[in-house]
């Protein structure tokens, strides 16, 4: 059964830091890998995506890495701003259908 | 292209009664996924509809069932709620992302049943 650990839980940096969020999965048999957002009482906003084949992913200041075979993703947000404040949740999908099995999140707060 | 619905954005029950909630697909995708999200468990998968047929299921009771449309839209039942189900329900739908063709889940805002 594939369980996904994220750390930290909880993060506060001072704005313009760069950063970086973990993500570690038991099962390495994975399709993809997929970084969320979430702001307070809302959906999931995703933010990249990163195939089992592929190593990493950029979205503007985001970069996300994947190494499949130690288990282990990581989201590094570059010049971080207080509009960055929101959980961030690491999900992996499995070969066989769409579910994603999702962390903790870490709840990251960036401030002025 | 319109996002995924989902309908209501609120409500609230009493234990012992049934709830539905309904979840309108990205127009073209089959595949529609639930997912129950609540302090304590986090995000959890519910289960996947496609074409019609449940693909796969997660470990939730017998008392939380779903269904899907010939229009791919999706509903889900909760019945004899407990106050353990207040959570923000989630819908999913998944269609292939153009240009990098990969299978893509694309979440709608939720729908939060708190249960009295």
């Amino acid at each position: 059964k594939q369980e996904v650990t994220q750390i930290p839980a909880a993060l506060s940096v001072p704005e313009g830091e760069n950063l970086v969020l973990n993500c570690s999965f038991t099962d390495s048999a994975i399709y993809n890998l997929q970084w969320f957002r979430q702001d307070p009482g809302k959906g999931l906003t995703s933010l990249l995506l990163i195939q089992s084949s592929q190593r990493e992913q950029t979205s503007g200041r985001l970069n996300a890495s994947l190494d499949k075979s130690s288990g282990r993703s990581t989201l590094y947000i570059a010049a971080s701003q207080p509009g960055d404040s929101a959980t961030y949740l690491c999900a992996v999908r499995g070969n066989a259908g769409n579910m994603l099995t999702f962390g903790g999140g870490t709840r990251l707060m960036v401030k002025p | 292209k319109a996002g995924v619905t989902q309908t209501p954005r609120y409500l609230i029950k009493t234990r012992g009664q049934q709830v539905t909630l309904s979840c309108s697909p990205i127009s073209g995708h089959r595949s529609v996924s639930w997912y129950q999200q609540t302090p304590g468990q986090g995000l959890q998968f519910l289960f996947e509809y496609f074409s019609e047929t449940q693909r796969n299921k997660g470990n939730f009771p017998g008392r939380f069932s779903g269904r899907q449309f010939s229009n791919s839209r999706s509903e889900m039942n909760v019945s004899t709620l407990e106050l353990g189900d207040s959570a923000l329900y989630l819908c999913a739908s998944s269609g292939r992302h153009y240009p990098s063709g990969a299978n893509v889940l694309t979440f709608g805002a939720g729908s939060r049943l708190t249960v009295l």
